[in-house]
Formats: structure tokens, sequence, C-alpha cells
């Protein structure tokens, strides 16, 4: 089964700083990961998504994110962070390698809420 | 938020009763699926369908009910079944193949009176 951990219920960090929201994640087979972000009472907004190549993926509004195999981990990065990053972020894996529709499943972490102080 | 709706954006539900959320997409993906969020708790799988007349339980289906009639809608039913149905329900879809992106719809927020 495919399981995924978002260590920090919140991360505050101050405005112009860099920002880290971490995402652990377990699957029998090579993932597919993904990053999604949520304001108040909206839906969930796509931000970036690791398939295969190249370690660190570059996404919108400035965000990043590297895999690391070894460490089974995803963590979402921004060089500098503003006022407007503040939300809900979600971290999702899927595992190509599950069985039939399964396989399609996208399984998410409980989230992670950015607070960027100005 | 791009070419899925879901209406209505608020809903209350009496006791007893069943009601019915929408969502439509106009982005012409095969798969569709509903999602539940409650605070604390991340988005947890009701139901998905890869293809029309075709839909599997996900992880929390009980007291749910789908329909796929139509490529574009994928309505849900809350029964009277569920017991505490007030949250956050999310409609998402994607094209076929396992590393396309989901995208969501804005969300319908049910409430109990």
């Amino acid at each position: 089964a495919q399981s995924v951990a978002q260590p920090e219920d919140q991360v505050n960090v101050a405005e112009g700083n860099p920002l880290t929201v971490k995402c652990t994640y377990s699957v029998s087979g090579n993932p597919y990961l993904f990053w999604y972000v949520q304001y108040p009472n909206r839906g969930l907004q796509f931000l970036l998504k690791y398939i295969t190549g190249d370690n660190l993926v570059k996404g919108s509004y400035g965000f990043e994110a590297e895999f690391n195999k070894s460490q089974t981990s995803f963590h979402l990065k921004k060089p500098s962070a503003l006022v407007s990053d503040s939300a809900l972020y979600f971290c999702a894996v899927r595992d190509p390698s599950g069985s039939g529709a399964g396989s399609y499943q996208l399984t998410f972490g409980k989230g992670t809420k950015l607070s960027v102080i100005p | 938020d791009g070419g899925i709706t879901q209406s209505p954006k608020y809903l209350f539900r009496k006791e007893g009763q069943n009601v019915t959320l929408s969502c439509e997409q106009n982005l012409n993906h095969d798969a569709m699926y509903w999602y539940r969020q409650d605070p604390g708790q991340g988005l947890r799988l009701i139901y998905y369908s890869q293809i029309v007349n075709d839909f599997q339980k996900g992880d929390i289906a009980e007291g749910y009910s789908v329909s796929r009639e139509k490529k574009e809608s994928f309505p849900l039913t809350v029964t009277s079944a569920q017991k505490n149905p007030t949250a956050f329900y999310l409609c998402a879809s994607n094209k076929p193949g396992q590393q396309e992106t989901q995208y969501f719809g804005p969300g319908t927020r049910l409430l109990v009176l």
C-alpha cells in the first residue's frame, strides 16, 4: 500500500526567507509524486510533479521540489517566500506498479499549513 | 480550477435526507474522482471512474453512491446511511494515463441542519 507523510502540521517563515515543506512517501515501486496548494474554501491547485528524470522539478509560482529516492522524500521549496504563499500544501503519491485501477489512485498527505509572516 | 465545475457551493442536508452533489468537466477527461476533505485528515477517496458506465469504490465509499452516464458528469449522492456527512467535497479529473495530473474543481461544502 502507498502512503504519504507530511510531518509538520504548520510551517511559519518570514517573508523573503527560503521555505521548505516536507514530504516523505512509501510505495512498492517507483513513485509518481505531486504537490498541490489549497487556498481557503477553494479546490486544490496543481504546483508540480515528478515522474522521472531530473530529481529537481520546477513548478508554478517559483516553487520547486527535490526527489530523493534514498530518503524517500519529495520536499517542496521556494527561495524567497511571499505573504501570498500562505496556504495549505498537500503532497500526493501514485504507485504505477500497483494492480489494476489502483495504480491510478492518488494518496494524499494530511497537509501542511504554511504561514508567511510579513 | 480550470474546466471543472461543482455545484452547489454550499449544501444543507436534513437528517435522513439524500443529497446529490454535481460535478461537470469540459476537459474531455476520461477519469473522474470524488474526495472528501476533513480538517487535519487530508483528502480521502470516495469513488472513482476511469470510463463511462464504470466506477470503483475508494477508501471511504460507505454511505455514498455515484453514477457515470456521461463522460462530462460524475454526480455524488450522499445517502442517509452516511452518518457524518459534514465535510468539504472535491471532484477531480484527469486524462488517461498514470503520469497524468489530476485537476480539481472548486468544491462543495456540505453541512447538516
